[in-house]
């Protein structure tokens, strides 16, 4: 049973287009994240929810606008792509509220988005 | 913020050998977590060792956070176990990573 799942794996699409990138975890943890991985293979947080809510918004654009609507599921969508939104996107789950203290994360597989 | 260091950042080891990788962070912290990120590019957890010391299999692991640092020893290198290795460390609410270790294990 996959624990953290993103769907698709790979994405490769238009500059200006729009796309969404969808994250399931069947862990029935509180909180979920998305990072972003550069092609130096930087990871960086880009937004937390917990319950829904919206926890962590790093100063990511407003092109960027996740979407959790249960719990389980946090998706990312993506309007008027740019070249350098091309990077692996991880979405990640923990138990608890406090985020990250004292719980262990997990990772979904990535989702690589090429923008040409 | 809260730093994260590793090292090296590099390593090319003959199939067989031992290493050991380093984490040093700037702050304490209350979570650390060793990630292994194959090939493939799945981010795969390895421990989740906030203090003493893990072992599983070949890997083991061992932070010493009142001396913010942590170590990641790989015995019997096989090809397997290459790819990249991150510590992350929580630091104001977030799960902070290091550049990572880039490791390459030759038959």
């Amino acid at each position: 049973d996959t624990a953290v799942s993103q769907t698709p794996k790979y994405l490769v699409t238009q500059m200006g287009n729009d796309k969404s990138i969808k994250c399931e975890q069947n862990l029935g943890h509180d909180t979920m994240y998305w990072y972003k991985q550069d092609s130096k293979k930087f990871l960086k947080i880009m937004f937390s929810y917990n319950n829904k809510e919206l926890i962590i918004n790093e100063t990511v654009p407003n092109r960027f606008s996740p979407k959790s609507p249960d719990k389980a599921h946090l998706n990312l969508h993506i309007n008027s792509l740019e070249l350098g939104d091309s990077a692996v996107y991880f979405c990640a789950s923990s138990p608890q509220q406090e985020i990250f203290i004292n719980t262990e994360a997990f990772f979904g597989q990535g989702t690589r988005l090429t923008v040409v | 913020g809260i730093q994260v260091e590793q090292s090296p950042p590099d390593l090319i080891l003959q199939e067989g050998a031992n290493s050991t990788l380093r984490c040093n962070f700037s702050d304490s912290v209350n979570n650390l977590q060793w990630f292994h990120q194959n090939p493939w590019g799945q981010l795969i957890n390895l421990f989740y060792i906030p203090s003493g010391t893990k072992q599983n299999g070949r890997l083991s692991a061992t932070t010493v956070a009142t001396e913010r640092y942590s170590l990641l020893y790989i015995s019997s290198s096989q090809t397997t176990d290459s790819g990249v290795y991150f510590c992350a460390v929580t630091g104001g609410n977030k799960l902070v990573f290091g550049a990572g270790t880039i490791l390459r294990v030759k038959s």
